[in-house]
């Protein structure tokens, strides 16, 4: 495979529920992202992960917890999420972190995310 | 605050040229990109200008003038797969990708 892979592709969940959110890139690069997506809205940094360490918390709530292992792999606990979470979202990936130059990011297709 | 202005949806017809513009206010510029979304789908790199002027690559090319805070994106020969929302990310002074919420383009035939 190759690319970004997030899954799963739609999730339901209820208001005390836990689930998580994967995401795998086989692109070599460095950085991952997370990022959330409302419609008619703009895309709206979560976290970002360079080399594994965070290095960005886009003043997020705890209710969503990030989990970087390892450079190609990104996850996203979801736990006592909130109906104004519904959302897509989408992981990205980078050769680096440092976003100078053209540092294209590479984006997954999404979760569609439904709280109840 | 920072803002990226972006239509939030146009139509245009098949075979036609449409123009999709983007202006902005933001703190310091670091070159801005264009990204095509399909529906359900992940939203792919189309563009990046750092310098003014028009970049051109195939069908698509994209205009910067800095002074003026403004972009577009310049689609030619427009064809039904084109249909899809167009995001414009501007990058700041310390680097942050500060995006639009995205132009919907309908093509019709």
């Amino acid at each position: 495979e190759t690319g970004v892979t997030q899954t799963p592709r739609h999730l339901v969940m209820g208001m005390t529920n836990k689930k998580s959110l994967k995401c795998e890139q086989h692109l070599g690069h460095n950085a991952m992202y997370w990022y959330k997506q409302s419609a008619k809205k703009p895309l709206e940094l979560m976290f970002v992960y360079n080399f594994k360490e965070q290095t960005e918390n886009n003043s997020v709530p705890s209710r969503f917890s990030p989990e970087c292992p390892n450079s190609s792999h990104l996850f996203l606990h979801l736990h006592t999420l909130q109906p104004e979470d519904s959302a897509l979202y989408l992981c990205a990936s980078s050769p680096r972190g440092d976003m100078s130059g053209a540092n294209v990011l590479t984006f997954g297709a999404g979760s569609r995310l439904t709280v109840l | 605050g920072q803002n990226i202005d972006q239509p939030t949806e146009m139509t245009a017809t098949e075979g036609a040229i449409v123009q999709i513009n983007c202006t902005y206010q933001t703190s310091g510029f670091n070159g801005l990109f264009w990204y095509q979304q399909h529906a359900g789908e992940a939203p792919t790199f189309l563009s990046y200008n750092v310098l003014d002027g028009l970049e051109e690559k195939g069908r698509f090319s994209s205009f910067l003038s800095r002074s003026k805070g403004y972009s577009y994106l310049l689609l030619k020969e427009l064809q039904m797969k084109d249909s899809a929302s167009y995001l414009c990310a501007v990058r700041d002074s310390n680097y942050q990708l500060i995006w639009g919420a995205g132009t919907k383009l309908i093509i019709k035939p």
